[in-house]
């Protein structure tokens, strides 16, 4: 059965440091979301991605983060500079429909947790 | 604005007996999807169920159901003949914007009792 994959599981970072989460969607999905969960809080949303460029984002997402499809398959979330309460899990996401209809079910990844120190 | 409420921060339940987790949104969007994910302790979210907001009769899956009362705008989970492999933190979600964005809940959790 097709599942999203996130890599790494894991990521211990120093503050100020660059971080590159990578996913890889499930192939014939084209929506791309990337979500986070501080711990022992809810998920929340940070952006979504379609059509090669973000359809929406949260107001979590500021100027450090940035997202990407560099090619057919990778989808990547970079916070530039990290700070101490970007430590969290990321999720990433997809879902399949050739157009957006509020419903479709998104698969997330594992995850990856994140701590900056 | 949209809005998931789950109002139970913890619940127990014995095994092979029926839990229902609570669930209310709020949402001004004519369509929307409703969702029930699944935390283990190992940290994955986990699909269990979704419902349309125009959809005529509740979701179910295996064990789950989903008990949707549009007026009041409930969403309540129902999980039958509990295992305790079902203890984990449960998140309800709702989905309605153009991009399909899910707004979550704070989550319940459930531990499942021999």
């Amino acid at each position: 059965e097709p599942e999203v994959t996130q890599t790494p599981s894991h990521q211990v970072t120093q503050m100020g440091q660059e971080v590159i989460l990578r996913c890889v969607p499930i192939s014939n999905h084209l929506y791309f979301y990337w979500y986070r969960q501080i711990l022992g809080q809810k998920v929340e949303f940070l952006v979504s991605f379609y059509n090669n460029e973000i359809s929406e984002k949260s107001e979590i997402f500021d100027d450090q983060f940035s997202v990407e499809r560099p090619d057919g398959s990778n989808f990547t979330l970079k916070i530039r500079s990290t700070k101490l309460e970007d430590s969290a899990m990321y999720f990433c996401a997809s879902k399949d429909r050739t157009r957006i209809r509020a419903g479709e079910t998104q698969y997330f990844g594992p995850g990856t947790r994140l701590l900056v120190l | 604005a949209q809005k998931i409420t789950q109002t139970q921060p913890g619940m127990f339940v014995q095994e092979k007996e029926a839990v229902t987790l609570d669930c209310t949104y709020d949402t001004s969007d004519p369509s929307y999807g409703l969702f029930w994910y699944k935390q283990p302790s190992s940290g994955e979210m986990i699909f269990l169920i979704y419902q349309g907001s125009y959809d005529q009769q509740n979701a179910t899956e295996g064990r789950y159901s989903l008990n949707f009362q549009k007026a009041r705008k409930s969403a309540n989970l129902v999980i039958s003949a509990s295992q305790l492999g079902d203890s984990a933190m449960y998140f309800c979600a709702m989905s309605s914007s153009n991009t399909g964005k899910l707004i979550f809940g704070q989550g319940t959790t459930l531990q499942v009792k021999p």
